[in-house]
């Protein structure tokens, strides 16, 4: 069963600075990975995806990376800014009966200070 | 071009009735998703719909069934309903190609 750990649980730095949220997960035989955007009570917003065979997926100030080998994807914000505040939630997609579905992490809390 | 819809966006129950959410795709998407999100968790896979089949269903009990009509919309149902059930439910739409796209949610509460 596959098992997904985001860290750290919640986040608080300064506006203007970069920062790395990291995401583990235990069964490396994954067909993608989303990372996801939600702002309080919300739903979610796709930020990214990464297809098994790609190593990292560029978006304005985010950068997301794979490497499916140790189990590890990582999101790099740069020069953070106050409307980043939300929670990111990193999605392992795994196959199954000809399509795949997603297993989440518990998110990490990102507050961004002016 | 409309993302993922879904009605309604509040809803309150009582213990042991019924209830049913709602769910439009993005347009161009086959495959539907529900996935149940408690306060401070990540969202939990219920179950998949396509081609009107339910294809793949996550750690859920009996209580918990779904359609998917031919126009590729979706509901789920959630009979006797229990405290435990509140939460908030999200739909999803997807390609292959593309990934998940996510509705904004039904936020249900049983009282």
């Amino acid at each position: 069963k596959q098992e997904v750990t985001q860290i750290p649980a919640a986040l608080s730095v300064p506006e203007g600075e970069n920062l790395v949220l990291n995401c583990s997960f235990t069964d490396s035989a994954i067909y993608n990975l989303q990372w996801f955007r939600q702002d309080p009570g919300k739903g979610l917003t796709s930020l990214l995806l990464i297809q098994s065979s790609q190593r990292e997926q560029t978006s304005g100030r985010l950068n997301a990376s794979l490497d499916k080998s140790s189990g590890r994807s990582t999101l790099y914000i740069a020069a953070s800014q106050p409307g980043d505040s939300a929670t990111y939630l990193c999605a392992v997609g795994d196959s199954g009966a000809g399509s795949y579905q997603l297993t989440f992490g518990k998110g990490t809390k990102l507050s961004v200070i002016p | 071009d409309a993302g993922v819809t879904q009605s309604p966006t509040h809803l309150i129950k009582t213990r042991g009735q019924q209830v049913t959410l709602r769910c439009s795709p993005k347009s161009g998407h086959d495959t539907v998703s529900w996935y149940q999100q408690a306060l401070g968790q990540g969202p939990q896979f219920i179950f998949q719909y396509y081609e009107e089949e339910e294809r793949q269903r996550g750690n859920f009990p009996d209580r918990f069934s779904g359609h998917q009509f031919p126009n590729y919309s979706s509901e789920l149902n959630v009979n006797a309903l229990l405290l435990g059930d509140s939460a908030l439910y999200l739909c999803a739409s997807s390609l292959v190609a593309v990934g998940y796209t996510f509705g904004s949610g039904t936020r249900l509460t049983v009282v």
